[in-house]
């Protein structure tokens, strides 16, 4: 079945990139998503990548796929305490309920002072 | 105003008891959705709606039911709550077959 996984923790000093990591399953996603998520609230789209790309920068943000290895990450260059929150990896896919996304665990980012 | 409104924001049941959870949503999109977030484990779908006619379960469907009331609103029913249904319960909307999706901002509800 459909699988995104990431890792649940990561941690960086501010002013450090920080590198999130995803990997998912099925090779026919169109669409690949980064979703932040801050205390209390819901889930924002930070940034998205069309699977016919390698790479999209956004500002501060750095989205690269290795559709070879089924491997997304987001690079936060230059981290600050604002972006102390849980980031969420989503494939758009269809599946046996028709049409989903998928949601990886989430990974819960820290930003040390 | 937020353009995916969720009600209420935080609500504490009995075990037993009959609760619905709101979304109504102004951005216009036919494609709703009900997630649950349970720590460690992401979002996981419960029910959709592609329009007012069209209802689908997801993967969790067990113990919730749904209600198209129009296109702007979708609400999500626990029949009889139990304490496994504790959990932050998302709205979201889309108008593409591939997202995005809008989220609203959640409903935690804790059954005691």
């Amino acid at each position: 079945g459909e699988d995104v996984e990431q890792s649940l923790f990561l941690s960086v000093r501010e002013g450090d990139s920080s590198v999130i990591n995803c990997t998912y399953t099925d090779s026919s996603s169109t669409y690949l998503y980064w979703y932040k998520q801050e205390p209390g609230a819901g889930l924002q789209l930070l940034t998205y990548i069309f699977s016919n790309m390698d790479m999209k920068q956004d500002q501060r943000l750095t989205v690269l796929l290795n559709k070879k290895d089924k491997h997304l990450s987001l690079r936060i260059a230059d981290t600050q305490t604002g972006d102390s929150a849980i980031y969420f990896c989503a494939e758009s896919l269809v599946d046996n309920y028709g049409q989903n996304f998928v949601f990886g665990p989430g990974t819960r980012l820290s930003v040390l002072p | 105003d937020a353009d995916v409104t969720q009600t209420p924001r935080n609500r504490i049941t009995k075990t037993g008891k009959r609760i619905m959870l709101e979304c109504s949503q102004t951005k216009g999109h036919d494609r709703m959705y009900w997630y649950r977030q349970d720590p460690g484990l992401g979002l996981r779908l419960i029910y959709y709606s592609f329009d007012v006619k069209d209802i689908n379960k997801g993967e969790i469907s067990d113990g919730y039911s749904v209600s198209r009331q129009a296109q702007a609103k979708f609400s999500l029913s626990l029949e009889s709550a139990i304490p496994n249904q504790t959990a932050l319960y998302f709205c979201a909307t889309s108008d593409l077959p591939r997202g995005p999706y809008t989220f609203g901002s959640g409903t935690r509800l804790t059954v005691v």
